[in-house]
C-alpha cells in the first residue's frame, strides 16, 4: 500500500525558513517522480514542484521559484521542499503526492499546515 | 485566479447525472491528454478519480467518467449518490512544464 506522511508544518515568522519533508512508503520511490501540491484555507489547490525520479529535473511555480527548493533522497526515500523567505501568502497545507510519469498524480499524502504569522 | 477555469458550484438530486467543465487553452487542456480529475471532501486528502481525460483508477466507480473536447475537459458523474457531495478538482500539464489546477467546484446533492 502506498503512504506518504508529511512532516515539518509548522508556524514561522514571516522571512522565516521551513523544511518540509515526505516519508514515502509502499512503492519503489526511486523510480517515480514525485510533487508539492498546497491549498491555502479555504481555497483551492495549487501545484508548487516537481522533481524526477532521479532527481535531476526539477520543476517550480513561477511564485515559488528562487525561494522554495524541492529534493529527495531516495535512499531515505524521503521528498523534501525548503522553503525560504516565506510570506503571509504561503500559509496552506502542503500536499506530497506521487506520480505517474512527470505529470500525472496517482497517491497523495496526507498534508501537513503551513502557518507563516508574526 | 487559476489557470483552469471550472464552475464554482453545480448540484444535482440522487440518481441524476451532472458534468463538471474543465476549460483550459491549446498549451494545456486542449493540447495534452494528461487531465486529471480529483474528488476532495473537507479537511481530506485529495484522490484521483480520473487521469489521462477518461481513465479511472482502480477502485473508482465507474459512475465517474471523464472526456475532452477542444480546450474544454468534462467529468461527468451519473446516478448521483448522496456520499458524491464533495469538491471536485481538474488538473493538466502545460507546455510551460508545470501544473495547472481549476478552481475546484463544488458538488452539492439535493
Amino acid at each position: 500500500e502506498v503512504q506518504l506522511m508529511e512532516s515539518g508544518g509548522g508556524l514561522v515568522q514571516p522571512g522565516g525558513s521551513l523544511r518540509l519533508s515526505c516519508a514515502a512508503s509502499g512503492f519503489t520511490f526511486s523510480s517515480y517522480a514525485m510533487t508539492w501540491v498546497r491549498q491555502a484555507p479555504g481555497k483551492g489547490l495549487e501545484w508548487v514542484s516537481t522533481i524526477s525520479d532521479g532527481g535531476g529535473r526539477t520543476y517550480y511555480a513561477d511564485s515559488m521559484k528562487g525561494r522554495f527548493t524541492i529534493s529527495r533522497d531516495n535512499s531515505k526515500n524521503t521528498l523534501y521542499l525548503q522553503m525560504n523567505s516565506l510570506r503571509a501568502e504561503d500559509t496552506a497545507v502542503y500536499f506530497c503526492a506521487k506520480l505517474r510519469g512527470l505529470w500525472r498524480i496517482d497517491y497523495w499524502g496526507r498534508g501537513t499546515l503551513i502557518t507563516v504569522s508574526s | 485566479q487559476s489557470a483552469l477555469t471550472q464552475p464554482a458550484s453545480v448540484s444535482g438530486s440522487p440518481g441524476q447525472s451532472i458534468t463538471i467543465s474543465c476549460s483550459g487553452t491549446t498549451s494545456d487542456v486542449g493540447y495534452y491528454n494528461y487531465v486529471s480529475w480529483y474528488q476532495q471532501y473537507p479537511g481530506k486528502a485529495p484522490k484521483v478519480m480520473i487521469y489521462d481525460v477518461s481513465d479511472r483508477p482502480s477502485g473508482v466507480s465507474n459512475r465517474f467518467s471523464g472526456s475532452k473536447s477542444g480546450n474544454t475537459a468534462s467529468l461527468t458523474i451519473s446516478g448521483l449518490q448522496a456520499e458524491d457531495e464533495a469538491d471536485y478538482y481538474c488538473s493538466s500539464y502545460t507546455s510551460n512544464n508545470t501544473l495547472a489546477f481549476g478552481g475546484g467546484t463544488k458538488l452539492t446533492v439535493l
